[in-house]
């Protein structure tokens, strides 16, 4: 079992919807992150959230809007996507050194 | 130059064979260095930190070369289990606010009966 628990698993929307992802971990972690991940592709760095600060944004879209209420949960906000952002998205945290640990992820399909 | 380079592979092996995955990297300045193992459909997972020193899990040992800009994962005895994409994994820092993780495009390793 992952210590980083994402939801939902799954996620099928519109390009005029608006819906959030959103994840939790209880490791005492003090950052976390947002990865997106395209097939047969390797993890892309979206956010950083450092205690509860974001501190890398790397040139996302603004359609995606993190947010981190407290130091155990992260959230993702996502409005008017495109066919094109469909993809696995990945939460992960860490101690600020050493790996990170990934959650196991949502599927996003964006139709 | 990409940040993180690997193999591109796939491997296609039988068991029991030894397999090495190579990486380099281009920021001399990196100061972390990982592997990580990523099944299909799954999230990926810290297989192994590398050290300067070299360092061995089991059958897995990793090697750095901070001269060279190399990183290196040999498996040795492989198992059907190691079958798995491989992400040779670096962060230009060792710590701190702007920590994070850059990951190299993986080799798909296939361990056959």
């Amino acid at each position: 079992d992952t210590e980083v628990t994402q939801t939902p698993k799954h996620l099928v929307m519109g390009m005029t919807n608006k819906k959030s992802l959103k994840c939790e971990q209880h490791m005492g972690h003090r950052a976390m992150y947002w990865y997106k991940q395209k097939a047969k592709k390797p993890p892309e760095l979206m956010f950083v959230y450092s205690y509860e600060k974001l501190s890398i944004n790397e040139s996302v879209p603004s359609r995606f809007s993190p947010e981190c209420p407290n130091s155990s949960l992260l959230n993702l906000h996502l409005h008017a996507l495109q066919p094109e952002d469909s993809a696995l998205y990945l939460c992960a945290s860490s101690l600020l050194r050493d790996g990170i640990t990934f959650g196991s992820g949502t599927r996003l399909t964006v139709v | 130059r990409k940040e993180v380079e690997q193999d591109p592979g796939p491997f296609n092996v039988p068991e029991g064979a030894t397999v090495a995955f190579n990486c380099t990297y281009s920021n001399s300045a990196s100061q972390s260095f990982f592997w990580y193992r990523q099944d299909c459909r799954k999230e990926p997972k810290l297989l192994m930190s590398v050290y300067s020193s070299g360092n061995e899990d089991g059958r897995f040992t990793a090697q750095l070369n901070r001269a060279s800009q190399y990183i290196s994962l040999l498996i040795r005895d492989s198992k059907l289990s190691d079958s798995a994409t491989y992400l040779c994994v670096v962060s230009p820092n060792s710590g701190g606010s702007n920590y994070k993780l850059t990951f190299g495009k993986g080799t798909l390793l296939t361990v056959n009966p």
